[in-house]
């Protein structure tokens, strides 16, 4: 099915392990997001790319790092995870914001 | 400070009712508005969007709202079903470097009781 799929759906890391989140589409959108959903918080933006070859940073950018690998994929990266970076991820795309986003199922991030 | 407020967290409906939800930004730049449906263990689903320059949108059941000098969105579902019960968010956007990006609210959990 066409989409946006997000690896892993789970993942547990100690304090200080880094680890990488991977988001791909095939809709050939050319804007890509990372999110955050926490209690009480809603969704907070950390980086999107509105093209290949460009990333900006959102609301919530400490503590990550993204890479636009190509008009697919769009990863997230947590160099030295924190018990704070516990959240449910979500990665989107679209092509015209005018039109919404189209989310990944998420990825649930516990850091212990 | 948050720009986009959705003030309830959660809202009951008896089936066949109508649902209202609301939503508050304090932004003035925002011109494009989303309101988003999510069900557990799954990613958002885009339900319903409206421009700074309408007052409203309907598709099917739902009917979005927009007063621009109070600053404030709804979303109208009508009828409310079972299979509506879901988290709605409420997202805002002004156009910058390309791209639209949004800004969420905090979430309203709806229950549509049987």
């Amino acid at each position: 099915n066409a989409g946006v799929t997000q690896t892993p759906k789970f993942q547990v890391l100690k304090t200080g392990q880094s680890m990488t989140l991977q988001c791909a589409q095939d809709m050939n959108h050319n804007s890509m997001y990372w999110y955050r959903q926490d209690p009480g918080m809603g969704l907070r933006l950390i980086y999107y790319s509105a093209s290949e070859g460009t990333t900006d940073k959102g609301e919530v950018p400490n503590g990550y790092n993204v890479s636009r690998l190509n008009k697919r994929e769009f990863s997230l990266r947590l160099e030295s995870a924190a018990p704070s970076q516990t959240s449910v991820y979500f990665c989107a795309s679209d092509w015209d914001s005018l039109f919404g986003y189209t989310f990944g199922s998420g990825t649930r991030l516990t850091v212990v | 400070d948050q720009q986009v407020k959705q003030n309830s967290p959660s809202l009951s409906v008896q089936e066949g009712r109508i649902s209202i939800l609301n939503c508050d930004y304090t932004n003035s730049m925002f011109d494009y508005f989303l309101w988003y449906k999510k069900y557990p263990a799954e990613g958002p689903t885009f339900l319903i969007s409206i421009s700074s320059i309408k007052d409203k949108n309907e598709d099917g059941r739902f009917t979005v709202f927009l007063n621009k000098s109070a600053k404030h969105l709804s979303l109208h579902i009508v009828p409310s079903q079972p299979g509506d019960s879901a988290v709605y968010f409420c997202a805002a956007s002004e156009r910058t470097s390309g791209t639209y990006k949004y800004i969420f609210g905090t979430g309203t959990r709806l229950k549509v009781l049987a």
